[in-house]
Formats: C-alpha cells, structure tokens, sequence
C-alpha cells in the first residue's frame, strides 16, 4: 500500500515569510496528525483531525499556525508568519479512528518536510 | 496528564553487545506502548507495539519490550545489536478515550553502534 506523502522534503524560508506544507494520508485513513519535530526532540503533536474535523489543536500556535482538511482526504499546513523558532520537520500521519479495531495497528507516518527558517 | 520519559538521550555500546533503551510513562487511563525507531533522513516506522496479551512483544529484527505495568515502563532491549541499529528511537504512548486518540512521543534516545 501506499505510505503517507509529504511535500515539499525541505523548504528554507526567511522569518516572516509564510510557508505551506501538504500531505496525503494513506487510503481509508480517517484520522490525520500534523506533528512538529524539533531538532533533538520528540515529536509534538499540533493538530489532528477526524475525517476533515478538527478533535485536537489546543497545541496548534493558532495566531500563526493553522491546518485545513478539505473533503476529509488531503491536509495542509500554513504558517504566517514564520519565525526562527519554528525550524523542524513537520510530520504527518495517519490512522484508521479511534474506536475502530485498526486503530491501534498504528499510525503511519510521512517522511516529513524539513523547514529551516533564517 | 499523559507523559513519557525516555531516561537516557544517548545510548553509544559496541556492536554485538546487548543494549537496553530505557521508557517510562504516566497515564490514569488505559494506554498502548509503541517503539518507533527513526534512521537519519527518514521518516517514523513502527518497531513494535503493546495493546493488550503477552507482556512481551517483538520486532523481526531481534528488538523485544517488556510492559510493566506496576512499574509503568516499556523498555526496549535487544541481545546483540548490529551498526545498522544505530539510529534515534521514540517511546510513545497512545492516549484513547472514546472517539478520540493521540500518541505522545518521549524525547528520544539515540543509539550508536560502535564497530
């Protein structure tokens, strides 16, 4: 099958700029995570979404960051704009939902985009 | 709060020799354990996971993790690792309450593998 796609891999911006992320989960995946991976750290989870509704973004830095999920298949992630602090790699997965029995065969992830903000 | 606290950040052993990466985790409610392992330059895979049964799950890559409940941890061990282990691994714990879940990652403990 298919894994998750993400594009772009890297992308340098300068600070203040906007940049903008895309990924397309895994077929029948209802359920689609962006997380933030800041260099010598765990992965930080910003937002998640349930078929193309928001369950989770209380860590989504919504003045600047924001998610969008037309039509309950792809994903996109902006931010505007950015700062030093946002370099990582933003990764996306996803996963049957909650409640179902794949839900825990796991989440599935992209190869991340890396951003470096100068 | 859910949390996870991977205890050592660096893990260097030789190659051949056992390794035990170290996970432990805080939740008031019912929780499934994961190990992803990350080489450079790619994304998260799936080493291995704990939802319910045996206490002890396996990779088939000769990785292995025990849950303890009473002790909250899930350590990764494997007897005799190779130079291509070396690579950063996440303890993770999925958070599912109802309709909804999440995985909430640990900082990560890189392993190197010396020749």
């Amino acid at each position: 099958e298919a894994g998750v796609a993400q594009s772009p891999r890297y992308k340098i911006i300068e600070k203040r700029q906007s940049v903008a992320f895309w990924c397309n989960p895994i077929s029948g995946h209802a359920t689609l995570y962006w997380y933030q991976q800041i260099l010598g750290q765990g992965p930080k989870l910003l937002i998640q979404f349930q078929n193309n509704g928001v369950v989770d973004d209380s860590q989504l830095p919504k003045d600047r960051f924001s998610a969008e999920r037309l039509k309950g298949v792809d994903s996109t992630l902006k931010i505007q704009p950015a700062k030093l602090e946002d370099s990582a790699v933003y990764l996306c997965a996803s996963s049957f939902s909650p409640g179902t029995g794949g839900f825990h065969d796991g989440y599935t992830f992209g190869s991340g985009t890396r951003l470096t903000v100068v | 709060a859910q949390s996870v606290t991977q205890l050592d950040s660096q893990v260097p052993v030789f190659e051949e020799a056992p390794v035990e990466l170290r996970c432990n985790y805080s939740s008031s409610v019912s929780v499934y354990l994961f190990w992803y392992v990350q080489y450079p330059n790619q994304g998260l895979q799936l080493l291995l996971k704990y939802l319910s049964g045996s206490t002890l799950v396996k990779s088939i890559n000769g990785f292995e993790a025990e849950f303890n409940k009473s002790q909250t941890s899930f350590h990764l061990r494997k007897p005799s690792v190779h130079i291509s282990d070396t690579a950063e691994y996440f303890c993770a714990v999925s958070v599912y309450s109802g309709n909804t879940g999440k995985l909430i990652f640990g900082q990560g403990t890189t392993l190197q593998v010396k020749p």
